[in-house]
């Protein structure tokens, strides 16, 4: 099966940098994606990253390390509206690539 | 279009009550999902169809009967359910294929009495 971990909470104020790490265990890996969720709505796709290295998409920035399994998502010049819960997701190996599993989820508060 | 839409919003129903949540895209996507998410938790999968077929079904009681009529349309029929199975259900979509990628709906928040 697979495991991800991701802190509960994290705050943070308006205009701050803030970094939401993801660690995992899968018994096969593709890559990692990240889905943003505000409080009623839906999961929104984020970033998704296959290779080791930063991905970046304008504020929000991700990460891989394969061989540490673990990942990150960094916002910048944080808005407010950027409170919300954030998911790290894999593929899961063992029922035929076609089932996404999330993490615990991170819920980001940010303050003015 | 980019969206998946899901109907109804919001449902009530008794233990006792058949309902049906509907889902519908218009984006060429050949897999569609069923998740299901409480509270303060991460969405759970119930059900992948890929090609208007069950591809896979997540031990899913019974009582949870998928239907997928033709490639833009997914429903979940509900029938007899329990007061713990009352919860957000998402329906989403992806290319076969990129299932790191998925265009979730609204969702349905069900509140069963």
């Amino acid at each position: 099966g697979q495991s991800l971990e991701q802190p509960s909470e994290v705050t943070a104020v308006e205009g701050a940098i803030v970094q939401i790490n993801c660690t995992y265990q899968t018994s096969g890996f593709y890559g990692l994606s990240w889905y943003q969720q505000h409080d009623g709505g839906a999961p929104t796709f984020l970033s998704y990253n296959a290779l080791d290295g930063l991905e970046e998409t304008g504020r929000f920035s991700s990460f891989l390390s394969r061989s540490d399994s673990y990942g990150y998502l960094l916002l910048q010049e944080l808005q407010m509206k950027d409170s919300a819960s954030y998911f790290c997701a894999v593929r899961d190996h063992d029922t035929g690539f076609q089932k996404l599993v999330f993490g615990t989820g991170t819920r980001l508060l940010v303050s003015p | 279009d980019t969206e998946v839409t899901q109907t109804p919003k919001h449902l009530v129903m008794g233990m006792t009550n058949k309902k049906s949540l509907k889902c519908e895209q218009h984006m060429g996507h050949r897999a569609m999902y069923w998740y299901k998410q409480k509270a303060k938790k991460p969405p759970e999968l119930m059900f992948v169809y890929s090609y208007e077929k069950l591809s896979i079904n997540e031990s899913v009681p019974s009582r949870f009967s998928p239907e997928c009529p033709n490639s833009s349309l997914l429903n979940l029929h509900l029938h007899a359910l329990q007061p713990e199975d009352s919860a957000l259900y998402l329906c989403a979509s992806s290319q076969d294929q990129e299932v790191e990628k998925l265009f979730f709906g609204s969702g349905t928040q069900l509140s069963v009495l």
